[in-house]
């Protein structure tokens, strides 16, 4: 057990929808990292935060956006579904200060038919 | 800036046999280099790090990994192959420039045959 909740486990949606992604990073890390993984790209870096603020953009799409809140829980919010952003989210966390190391969830798997 | 360049995407050997799985990273600063495990409907976990201590780095599970700064190089081995490390392994560097920043290789999946 990594330490790192995401929800839900499991989402199908249809195209055109809107869904939220959770996570919860291990208690006192202040870094949330979200990643996609999908047969073709592999894996993904989207977005990270830090305390509350967006620290470092990777390949996230416009209808993708993300947040982190004062209780440090972070929500991935995907709009605009299509058929190609089927895929696992992982959501990691790491401590402030060390070497880095991340701790992941055990991902949500979204399905968008 | 940073790059991981993991050499083949499948690598398949028999129970017993050796592992390698490689590895090459570009880095403009010292960094922190780690191999991480996927196991099938799993998230990834941490099998080793090298944060410039030894460069021999022991990890769970038998595996362990050599770092050459001569050849940019942080491959992973292991001596002999068992069925429940059927996995795909990722290979990471980190460098810390006012903040952690973590690039992943593309991954590594390796079978294992009875």
């Amino acid at each position: 057990d990594s330490g790192v909740t995401q929800t839900p486990k499991h989402l199908i949606t249809a195209t055109g929808q809107r869904v939220t992604l959770r996570c919860s990073p291990r208690s006192g890390d202040l870094s949330v990292y979200w990643y996609q993984q999908s047969l073709d790209q592999g894996l993904q870096f989207l977005i990270q935060y830090y305390n509350g603020e967006e620290r470092a953009k990777g390949n996230i799409l416009e209808r993708f956006s993300a947040q982190q809140f004062p209780d440090l829980h972070s929500e991935l919010n995907l709009s605009s579904l299509e058929l190609g952003d089927s895929a696992l989210y992982f959501c990691a966390s790491s401590a402030s200060f060390g070497t880095g190391e991340l701790f992941f969830g055990e991902g949500s798997r979204l399905t968008v038919l | 800036a940073q790059s991981v360049t993991q050499l083949g995407s499948h690598v398949s050997v028999s129970e017993g046999a050796l592992v390698l799985l490689r590895c090459n990273y570009s880095s403009s600063v010292p960094p922190y280099l780690f191999w991480y495990v996927q196991y099938p409907n799993q998230g990834l976990q941490l099998l080793l790090k090298y944060t410039s201590a030894a460069t021999l780095v022991k990890g769970i599970n038998g595996f362990e990994a050599e770092f050459k700064k001569s050849e940019t190089s942080f491959h992973l081995t292991k001596p002999s192959a068992h069925m429940s490390d059927a996995a795909e392994y990722f290979c990471a560097v980190t460098q810390n420039t006012g903040g952690f920043k973590t690039i992943f290789g593309a991954g590594t999946r390796l079978f294992v045959k009875a």
